[in-house]
């Protein structure tokens, strides 16, 4: 079982509609959640974060986690073309003093004028 | 503040020949990371360093060595390049867990 999986995608979501994006991953002891947006050919880049159960909200886009059923999500409100990419969700995780961070392979959403 | 940096934007190398990718930040930060990124298999950790003194091995260390500088540089080398190391290179910077990445270096070994 892969650490922290997503679905590949693409999805594809009608502009001004909400993108939903899940993640699940494996180790219970994860301790803070992130989601990373990926432009093509682009780096990573970090848009949200999520340490404790519930959601969060900046702007439109909203991350929820659910610790007992390990899932975190991202929603992307009034999603925007400019929304297009691919949205990495990453875990943390101590491990001997170090917090390792593991990425899933990241889902791609296309956004349609 | 340029943030992190990395040369070169994109190497070609033979199948046996070295390279070294040079990574930067100037953001103060203690930890610094080297990943690849392949299609289908996500941000992968080669290796990363804690703290400027340290380094260690993360998920995919084999055929990579680096060097932590001092508290700005972290450099990956490649003693004898091989067509399986084709990928695109990140290296990111992080206090203490928001990670923020380099622009990547485009290799390719052929």
């Amino acid at each position: 079982q892969k650490e922290v999986e997503q679905n590949s995608g693409p999805l594809s979501v009608p502009e001004g509609a909400i993108a939903s994006l899940n993640c699940t991953y494996s180790d219970r002891g994860s301790q803070s959640f992130f989601w990373y947006r990926q432009y093509s050919g682009k780096s990573p880049e970090l848009i949200m974060s999520i340490y404790s159960n519930g959601d969060k909200e900046d702007g439109r886009f909203t991350a929820q986690l659910n610790k007992a059923s390990q899932y975190v999500s991202l929603l992307i409100r009034d999603s925007q073309p400019s929304d297009s990419a691919t949205y990495l969700c990453a875990v943390t995780l101590n491990s001997g003093g170090y917090q390792k961070v593991t990425f899933g392979t990241g889902t791609k959403l296309q956004v349609i004028p | 503040n340029a943030g992190v940096t990395q040369t070169p934007k994109f190497q070609v190398l033979k199948t046996g020949q070295s390279m070294t990718l040079q990574c930067a930040q100037d953001m103060n930060h203690n930890s610094m990371y080297w990943y690849r990124q392949d299609p289908g298999m996500g941000l992968r950790l080669i290796y990363y360093s804690a703290s400027e003194g340290t380094t260690d091995k993360g998920e995919v260390p084999n055929g990579y060595n680096v060097s932590r500088l001092n508290k700005r540089e972290f450099s990956l080398r490649l003693e004898s390049a091989a067509p399986s190391q084709t990928s695109v290179y990140f290296c990111a910077s992080s206090e203490p867990v928001h990670l923020y990445f380099g622009p990547g270096t485009r290799l390719t070994v052929t």
